[in-house]
């Protein structure tokens, strides 16, 4: 079986100050990776994949993460928050089958000036 | 820039009574996908549709829901007698290839009452 987990439900930080937010998945094989993000009354919008390329990837608006098989993790860094971050965040695996998306229970980003 | 647009971003329904949320993929991608989120709680998956066929569903996928692709641009998805506990945020998603990231719509606020 597989399984993603957010550790934490909420992320509270400074404006200019690194966003950290964590992502474990567990998975029987190599799995796609995304992080997409959720913007109060928007659609989900896809900030970065890791598809098996490079382990450290490159998303928009300065979001990066980087896969370690080791740790089984795909932990979303920012080095400085933005007001516009705030928002809620969601770690997402698709196995090696068909294609169907995992969702992680999603992590809240508060930033305060 | 493509996207995945969903109608109606807002649907109020009574109990009992049947609705069809919309979605019209972008227009090159082959595989279709409904997901819900129920307030407070994980984004879940429904449904996945490729070539005409439903390719994998959830055990929340049953006999009362229905999708279908009625022509070559809109994806529906039908909920016939709906429930109070079928209230929830849908998302329609697309993608271009199995195992690769989805385009997700707005999403359409379904209120049962």
């Amino acid at each position: 079986a597989q399984s993603v987990t957010q550790l934490d439900s909420h992320v509270s930080v400074s404006e200019g100050t690194p966003v950290l937010l964590r992502c474990n998945y567990s998975s029987s094989y190599s799995p796609s990776l995304f992080w997409y993000v959720q913007h109060p009354n928007k659609g989900l919008q896809l900030l970065l994949k890791y598809t098996s390329a490079a382990t450290l990837v490159k998303g928009i608006n300065g979001f990066e993460a980087e896969f370690k098989k080791s740790e089984t993790s795909f932990h979303l860094t920012k080095p400085s928050a933005h007001m516009s971050d705030a928002a809620e965040y969601f770690c997402v695996v698709i196995p090696d089958s068909w294609g169907k998306f995992q969702f992680g229970a999603g992590t809240q980003v508060v930033v305060t000036p | 820039e493509p996207e995945v647009t969903q109608t109606p971003s807002h649907q109020v329904t009574q109990m009992g009574q049947e609705v069809i949320l919309r979605c019209v993929p972008i227009s090159n991608h082959l595989y279709f996908y409904w997901y819900r989120q129920i307030l407070g709680q994980k984004v879940e998956f429904l449904v996945s549709f490729y070539n005409n066929e439903i390719s994998e569903k959830s055990e929340i996928f049953d006999d009362q829901f229905s999708v279908e692709r009625p022509d070559g641009s809109n994806f529906t998805l039908k909920i016939r007698s709906t429930k109070l506990e079928d209230s929830a945020m849908y998302f329609c998603a697309s993608s271009e290839r199995a195992h690769t990231e989805a385009f997700f719509g707005q999403g359409t606020r379904l209120t049962v009452v």
